[in-house]
């Protein structure tokens, strides 16, 4: 079964400074890549996803997430984080084709920006 | 339009005692899914419905955990016989059968078995 790992629990920033939250997932085959969003007291949301073709995925509010392969990772990325980011990110991944629904989710990045 | 909604928002029970969660999927989305989020852990995949029928129960943990839904619309997530191990915060989300990998997510049901 495939898994998914994110790097890091919790991650402190200030304002401004740049972003990255790691992923990695195991499974050889061919996935589907997604970052979820869940901010303080509200539901999941989804801020990007890879299919396939460029492997650099822009999503909402600035993020970005780059897919490479031969790593198995799909690190999420924002240049400037502002105090309004401060949330926990999920890395996920469903299998391309008759298992595409089932996502597979990591544990979790809990994020805080200070002003 | 509206979202996802899941009712209660959070429950207390009793171990032992039966639950019921609810589901209220996004109109005209015909699949609907069912994650569990426990402590410390990430989300897990419970089960899957296209339609009225779920062709994927593969992730219910035992035999006391069961889903319907009626109509194509709402679905009810139940636990029989709670125990303090079902302490979790149940998700529920829904998608086009088409685009099945872009699932929209409901607040959560905060369930707590004591």
């Amino acid at each position: 079964a495939q898994s998914v790992s994110q790097h890091n629990h919790h991650v402190i920033l200030s304002e401004a400074a740049s972003l990255e939250l790691g992923c990695n997932y195991s499974y050889g085959g061919t996935v589907n890549l997604f970052w979820y969003v869940q901010y303080p007291g509200q539901h999941l949301q989804l801020l990007l996803k890879y299919f396939s073709g460029d492997p650099l995925v822009k999503g909402i509010k600035g993020f970005e997430a780059e897919f490479i392969k031969s790593k198995f990772s799909f690190n999420l990325r924002k240049p400037s984080v502002q105090w309004s980011d401060t949330a926990e990110y999920f890395c996920a991944v469903t299998l391309s084709g008759a298992g595409s629904y089932q996502l597979t989710f990591g544990k979790g990045t809990k994020l805080s920006v200070i002003p | 339009g509206a979202g996802v909604s899941q009712s209660p928002s959070n429950k207390v029970t009793e171990k032992g005692k039966d639950v019921e969660l609810r589901c209220d999927p996004i109109s005209g989305h015909t699949a609907l899914y069912w994650y569990r989020q426990s402590l410390g852990q990430g989300l897990e995949f419970l089960i899957y419905f296209q339609g009225n029928s779920a062709p994927d129960k593969s992730g219910l943990p035992s035999d006391r955990f069961s889903a319907e839904r009626t109509g194509g619309s709402v679905s009810t997530l139940t636990i029989q016989r709670t125990q303090q191990e079902d302490s979790a915060v149940y998700l529920c989300a829904s998608s086009l059968v088409r685009d099945r990998e872009t699932q929209y997510f409901g607040p959560g049901t905060r369930l707590l078995v004591l």
